[in-house]
């Protein structure tokens, strides 16, 4: 397809559960970001891949996050031992560059429900 | 102190009434400056630019007052179709983060 693709677009899953979102960019985007966003608030960054490295994984919030990009494309976002707090719409966004001119492309996102 | 702040809103105005909201930023540094629309439940897409010289795109209007550090957008002629929430984001240099408002909805009455 053309824009940003995101799956699951809906997660409903357990405390303590692992879960696995997938982001597939724009063909030729060689950056990729994810955020999260809570209800009410702007985009929360996690991480930002140049090419194949995570190149600032700084906004992940703790170690139960990661994220990987194994071929420069497609990238899955891992939580593990899943907590309520995770609860959120979880959004990926890929750019030419490094968004030189602000424009990122997002995905409609992954909504995550933690029970 | 938030680094971009937005009034939450809602702002509730009616059709074809101007309306005008501002943002403002804590790093002096900022270099660039943009407006995203974002739909209920939906993604953040650009609006526009904001140019230091200020720009407008058909009814909107961006400007930007580096003096006291804050960003406006002006919808003239509002539709019913510019009901969203509108996301300030500030770039920081060359710098690839960007920084994101928590934004302000707005609702165009009929």
């Amino acid at each position: 397809g053309a824009g940003v693709s995101q799956t699951p677009s809906n997660k409903v899953t357990e405390k303590g559960k692992y879960v696995e979102l997938r982001c597939d960019p724009i063909s030729g985007h060689t950056a990729l970001y994810w955020y999260r966003q809570s209800l009410g608030q702007g985009p929360e960054f996690l991480i930002y891949f140049q090419g194949t490295g995570a190149a600032d994984d700084s906004g992940l919030p703790n170690d139960r996050f990661f994220a990987v990009r194994p071929e420069g494309s497609v990238s899955t976002l891992k939580i593990q031992r899943t907590e309520r707090g995770d609860s959120a719409v979880y959004l990926c966004a890929s750019s030419w560059g490094s968004a030189n001119t602000g424009e990122l492309f997002f995905g409609e996102g992954s909504r995550l429900t933690v029970l | 102190r938030k680094e971009v702040e937005q009034d939450p809103g809602p702002f509730n105005v009616p059709e074809g009434a101007t309306v005008a909201f501002n943002c403002t930023y804590s790093n002096s540094a900022s270099q660039s400056f943009f407006w995203y629309r974002q739909d209920c439940r939906k993604e953040p897409k650009l609006l526009m630019s904001v140019y230091s010289s200020g720009n407008e795109d058909g009814r909107f209007t961006a400007q930007l007052n580096r003096a006291s550090q804050y960003i406006s957008l002006l919808i003239r002629d509002s539709k019913l179709s510019d009901s969203a929430t509108y996301l300030c984001v500030v770039k920081e240099g060359s710098n690839y983060q960007l920084i994101w408002g928590a934004g302000t909805k707005l609702i165009i009455k009929p």
